[in-house]
């Protein structure tokens, strides 16, 4: 089993661009996450997902939005990034919430 | 303001040492999780805490949840270079919330 992947590792955007990051768990798992994990902030929700074709947002869901078409899949997109949204992203899932969650290695995104 | 503040936000020891690193919070959780971040990678469950004054241990790590389930603690005897990373501790609400961690360095 893989686990919980991401693509892309690292990634350079210029401001106004878009781009979409792809989170994928083969665990079966229902519920999905997107955090980005800034220094001295910790892991923030983005968005999160309870089930295929649902999502929620989180704490910080402004400029982001996802979707979760398939159940083992849940992107992240970024319709015109901003210099605010350098960061690095994980992507997680659990069997329900609250309950423990798998990360995956983080996309490294730096937007100039 | 974050939900759950953790301290030290850095701590560098040498090996051997004994340390304990706090998570504290001013809202009840129904469940405390503490994860371990090496870098490079995401985070690692360690421990789940539900009951309040649950003592959990892990080895040379021990976990305490509070009385009043607001709080956590991580205690680590005679620390080892291999326990160097970032501890993250996450309240579970109404969703997951995580404090910034505690960078840990353990000197050989």
């Amino acid at each position: 089993n893989a686990g919980v992947t991401q693509t892309p590792k690292f990634r350079v955007l210029k401001t106004g661009q878009s781009m979409t990051l792809l989170c994928a768990q083969d665990m079966n798992h229902e519920y999905m996450y997107w955090y980005r994990q800034d220094p001295g902030m910790g892991l923030r929700l983005i968005h999160y997902s309870v089930g295929e074709g649902t999502t929620a947002k989180g704490e910080v869901p402004d400029g982001y939005n996802v979707s979760r078409l398939k159940k083992q899949n849940f992107l992240l997109g970024l319709e015109s990034a901003a210099p605010s949204q350098t960061s690095v992203y994980f992507c997680a899932s659990s069997w329900v919430g609250q309950e423990t969650q798998y990360f995956g290695p983080g996309t490294r995104l730096l937007v100039l | 303001t974050q939900l759950l503040e953790q301290s030290p936000q850095f701590l560098s020891i040498q090996e051997g040492e004994n340390l304990t690193v706090y998570c504290n919070s001013s809202s009840v959780f129904s469940s405390l999780q503490w994860y371990r971040q090496e870098p490079g990678e995401g985070p690692v469950l360690l421990v789940t805490v539900v009951t309040g004054g649950e003592v959990k241990k892990l080895k040379r790590l021990t976990f305490q949840f509070g009385d009043a389930r607001k709080d956590s603690s991580l205690h680590i005897t005679a620390a080892q270079p291999g326990d160097t990373g970032l501890y993250l501790c996450a309240g579970a609400i109404n969703d997951m919330r995580f404090g910034a961690g505690t960078r840990l360095t353990v000197k050989p």
